[in-house]
């Protein structure tokens, strides 16, 4: 299947420092990618859908200032945490799709410490 | 009320033991259905979709019922290695949410030698 890679794999900051985050389609060009937080022992929380080339559209309660996405080309979304808090500390992962077929590749998550 | 709801779980069974789980979501606009499972601290990762017509993968047999907006994952004859959180996806109707998939809570299943 289709690979999807993000870096770095885990992450710890300072509170106040921001954290860039890279999710790559590695053999497929993704219009549509998606970034997901994931608290401890909770499931899957959609943040954001990241078009190439457009704004990204955020979900109800998630800062867009605060969580910036960029997705410039159509293998690569980044999303930048500013400002980042110790409640920010989470698993970050992220998806892309792949048209032909139709499915969903997840990447492998970016564990996110602040202190 | 949620919009996608497993069994709160944990399953804890034995080797060979036949395990089902449920799952009820809230949009009767959904277009697609999926389990996923997720192993601690990963992605998850893409048991198999689920069809109207119910079907089988093996061990696995998934069931949608779309009158009732229910879905059901069955694995039998279980395996050490089936030990995980197994997610209940949902994949809402077109538009905006194109590729939108919906995860519920959770269901993690331990299963002992």
């Amino acid at each position: 299947g289709a690979v999807v890679s993000q870096h770095p794999s885990w992450v710890i900051c300072k509170s106040g420092t921001s954290v860039k985050i890279e999710c790559r389609s590695l053999d497929f060009q993704a219009t549509t990618m998606f970034w997901y937080r994931q608290f401890p022992k909770q499931s899957l929380m959609l943040m954001a859908t990241s078009n190439e080339g457009s704004k990204a559209t955020y979900e109800q309660g998630v800062e867009k200032d605060k969580f910036l996405i960029n997705h410039a080309s159509l293998t690569l979304s980044t999303l930048t945490v500013t400002s980042a808090h110790p409640e920010d500390s989470s698993f970050y992962i992220c998806s892309a799709v792949d048209r032909r077929p139709y499915e969903q590749y997840f990447g492998p998550g970016t564990r996110l410490t602040v202190t | 009320r949620k919009e996608v709801e497993q069994d709160p779980g944990p399953f804890n069974v034995p080797e060979g033991a036949t395990v089902a789980f449920n799952c009820t979501y809230s949009n009767s606009a959904s277009q697609s259905f999926f389990w996923y499972r997720q192993d601690c601290r990963k992605e998850p990762k893409l048991l198999m979709s689920v069809y109207s017509s119910g079907n089988e993968d093996g061990r696995f047999t998934a069931q949608l019922n779309r009158a009732s907006q229910y879905i059901s994952l069955l694995i039998r004859d279980s395996k050490l290695s089936d030990s995980a959180t197994y997610l209940c996806v949902v994949n809402d109707a077109g538009g905006t949410s194109y590729g939108k998939l919906t995860f519920g809570q959770g269901t993690i299943l331990t299963v002992h030698p």
